[in-house]
């Protein structure tokens, strides 16, 4: 079935430090990819999102871009701030919503 | 209002209550989601509606989970004799084109 498998946790960066969170999916048809955020105390909010192969999305800094040949979505940030510190969440769209295990990462001033 | 309304906000119970969870969609969202998310794991799908018709419940853990939307709109998730594997933080999603907006979450803390 449809599933997603994220780099586990938790990360801790210094400000200014590059980021990458792993994603890789497993999907029959052509799913549409998600990152989710969820910041301390708050609901999970979309942050980007991709819905066919090359496809790049893009927020606050944030990139993933949708690469069937490797069925990955992994998210990059090339300066990462303590305001960034929060835990993301790959998902995808099949017959269903389906969530990765999600990645908390923590930048430290 | 602007986004998903879930309430309460936070649910003690006693092993064995029943306990109600309330959530209010986005106004003109056709689906709704409940999902169940433990401590440090990801959202974990329980049951999807469209408008009034619950077309999955395939993730409800046991016949103690019952979910229902009646008018299309407002939807309650019910847990009858609650246990306390059963505490964990209770999403509601509703959806436009694929993109899913949650609310804030139900916290069910079973004593």
């Amino acid at each position: 079935g449809d599933s997603v498998t994220q780099m586990e946790g938790p990360v801790t960066l210094s400000e200014e430090a590059c980021l990458t969170i792993n994603c890789t999916y497993t999907a029959t048809g052509y799913p549409s990819l998600f990152w989710y955020v969820q910041y301390p105390g708050e609901g999970l909010q979309l942050l980007l999102k991709a819905t066919k192969a090359d496809d790049k999305g893009s927020n606050k800094g944030f990139e993933a871009t949708y690469r069937k040949e490797t069925t990955s979505f992994h998210l990059e940030k090339g300066s990462v701030q303590v305001s960034d510190s929060a835990v993301y969440f790959c998902a995808l769209t099949g017959n269903q919503f389906y969530f990765g295990t999600g990645t908390s990462l923590t930048v430290i001033p | 209002g602007a986004g998903v309304s879930q309430s309460p906000r936070y649910k003690v119970a006693k092993r064995g209550q029943d306990v109600a969870l309330r959530c209010d969609p986005i106004s003109g969202h056709v689906s709704l989601f409940w999902y169940q998310q433990a401590l440090g794991q990801g959202p974990e799908f329980l049951t999807y509606f469209q408008n009034e018709a619950q077309l999955d419940k395939s993730g409800l853990p046991s016949d103690r989970f019952f979910a229902e939307r009646p008018e299309g709109s407002v939807s309650t998730l019910k847990i009858q004799r609650t246990q306390q594997e059963d505490s964990a933080v209770y999403l509601c999603a509703s959806s436009l084109e694929r993109e899913l907006f949650f609310g804030e979450g139900s916290r069910l803390t079973v004593l």
